[in-house]
């Protein structure tokens, strides 16, 4: 079944930029587009971005473009988020997602304090 | 971009009653919706993909309704289990917008 498995967690001063990694596993990673979520504490869900593991092709919303990059290494069958000139408000819990959002990492905590 | 309205923003139920949640787009999105149940400290579970299909192992109490603008996430019998805060999300259009969260609570 599809699994998975994102990196740990991180803490990074202001202007820092942090990679989280999702490590996919259960089926062909290059089937499903791969998204980006986060969710502040207490907070809702916010949509980051998007990638397609075939063609690096990737869609990012206007809160985070040029700040966040979209990765992947198929060969390790790995998608990347790096968040760049991180600032408090971007503490969070950050989760990749595929096959339409129905499978979901952990989540990882990316936590900015100086 | 998609703006998505849920209501209520929280809901407090007994046990057995039957549980409504409405979510609204700002433009139409066709069946282009998802709902999502979240615990705390876990990932979103999807409950509801293109606005009506149960997904796999999840309770016949929830269903899902609408299309257009206007979606409904019914519980039939609300039970103990099932307190937590409730999304809708569209996947039409980018940026893939959710609503912002309806928490639901037993009485």
């Amino acid at each position: 079944q599809v699994h998975l498995v994102q990196s740990g967690s991180e803490v990074k001063k202001p202007g820092a930029s942090v990679k989280v990694s999702c490590r996919a596993s259960g089926y062909t990673f290059s089937t499903y587009d791969i998204h980006w979520v986060r969710q502040a504490a207490g907070q809702g869900l916010e949509w980051m971005g998007w990638l397609n593991p075939n063609s690096a092709n990737t869609g990012y919303a206007r809160n985070f473009r040029g700040r966040v990059t979209l990765t992947r290494n198929s060969s390790i069958s790995t998608a990347y988020m790096e968040l760049s000139s991180l600032r408090s408000g971007d503490t969070a819990v950050y989760y990749c997602a595929v096959a339409d959002f129905v499978n979901w990492g952990q989540g990882t905590q990316v936590t900015v304090s100086s | 971009d998609i703006q998505m309205t849920q209501s209520p923003s929280s809901l407090s139920a007994s046990v057995g009653d039957r549980v409504t949640i409405t979510c609204r787009a700002s433009q139409t999105i066709s069946r282009y919706l998802n709902w999502y149940q979240q615990k705390p400290g876990k990932a979103p579970k999807v409950l509801i993909s293109a606005a009506s299909n149960l997904q796999s192992g999840v309770p016949s109490r929830f269903s899902g309704s609408g299309s257009g603008t206007d979606f409904t996430l019914t519980i039939s019998s609300l039970q103990p289990e099932d307190v937590a805060t409730f999304y809708c999300q569209q996947t039409y259009s980018t940026p893939y917008s959710f609503g912002q969260g309806t928490k639901l609570e037993i009485k």
